[in-house]
């Protein structure tokens, strides 16, 4: 069991807004730690999407974004595109295990 | 820019040392960051396995510890990954990523390279 929970699979039409959750039990994230998310195309390495909660890299389109609020963090895409199908992960530091932990995964289906 | 190379043999067998390299290119490792191996088994997510701090510190993941260890090259620019005691388990896509030192992304990521283990 991830020590991140993801939703297994999202789904939208082209030009919806589609939203993925990551939520920890614990109180990894109200220590303050940060929640990343990277894009997974298929076949490809991951990709940094969202660093820090909310910072957008360097060639990020703006239609993703991302939150935190608590113990949730979520990532919102937003004007769906067919090239955003893809996996999503969120990351973070986990104290206890005194490392760096992924969340399952989500894959986008854009319909 | 920074760019990141994974190589190494595809295939090893059970019970033997999995030896992995990642070339570094467009930035001197010992300049600073940390560098990172992470995992992906076939149709699964990403497992973090462990790291390198520029000046040599390590930090695995305390379920793979006993068999894991990350050294860097500093005359090669490249850093590597040993995985002793190998099992099916153990068979992934294997990446290399850069990370910055007082910071928990990690980007870039190389291209990965796939570890079959089988007899």
């Amino acid at each position: 069991q991830s020590v991140l929970t993801q939703p297994p699979s999202v789904s939208g039409a082209p030009g919806q807004r589609v939203t993925i959750s990551c939520t920890r039990s614990s109180s990894n994230f109200g220590a303050g730690y940060d929640v990343h998310w990277y894009q997974q195309l298929p076949g490809t390495a991951p990709k940094l999407l969202i660093s820090d909660n909310t910072h957008r890299p360097s060639g990020v389109p703006d239609r993703f974004s991302g939150s935190k609020s608590g113990t949730s963090a979520s990532l919102a895409i937003t004007g769906l595109q067919a090239e955003d199908e893809a996996d999503y992960y969120c990351q973070s530091y986990d104290n206890s295990l005194s490392g760096w932990v992924f969340g399952g995964g989500t894959k986008l289906t854009v319909l | 820019q920074v760019q990141l190379q994974e190589s190494g043999p595809g295939l090893v067998k059970p019970s033997e040392t999995l030896s992995l390299t990642c070339a570094v290119s467009g930035y001197s490792i010992s300049s600073g960051y940390c560098w990172e191996w992470i995992r992906q088994p076939p149709g699964k997510g990403l497992e973090w396995i462990g790291s390198i701090h520029h000046s040599g510190r390590t930090s695995y993941k305390p379920s793979l510890k006993s068999r894991v260890a990350i050294s860097v090259d500093t005359s090669k620019n490249q850093f590597s990954l040993k995985l002793s005691s190998v099992t099916a388990a153990d068979t992934a896509v294997y990446y290399c990523a850069r990370r910055p030192v007082n910071f928990n992304w990690f980007d870039p990521w190389g291209q990965g390279t796939l570890v079959t283990v089988s007899s």
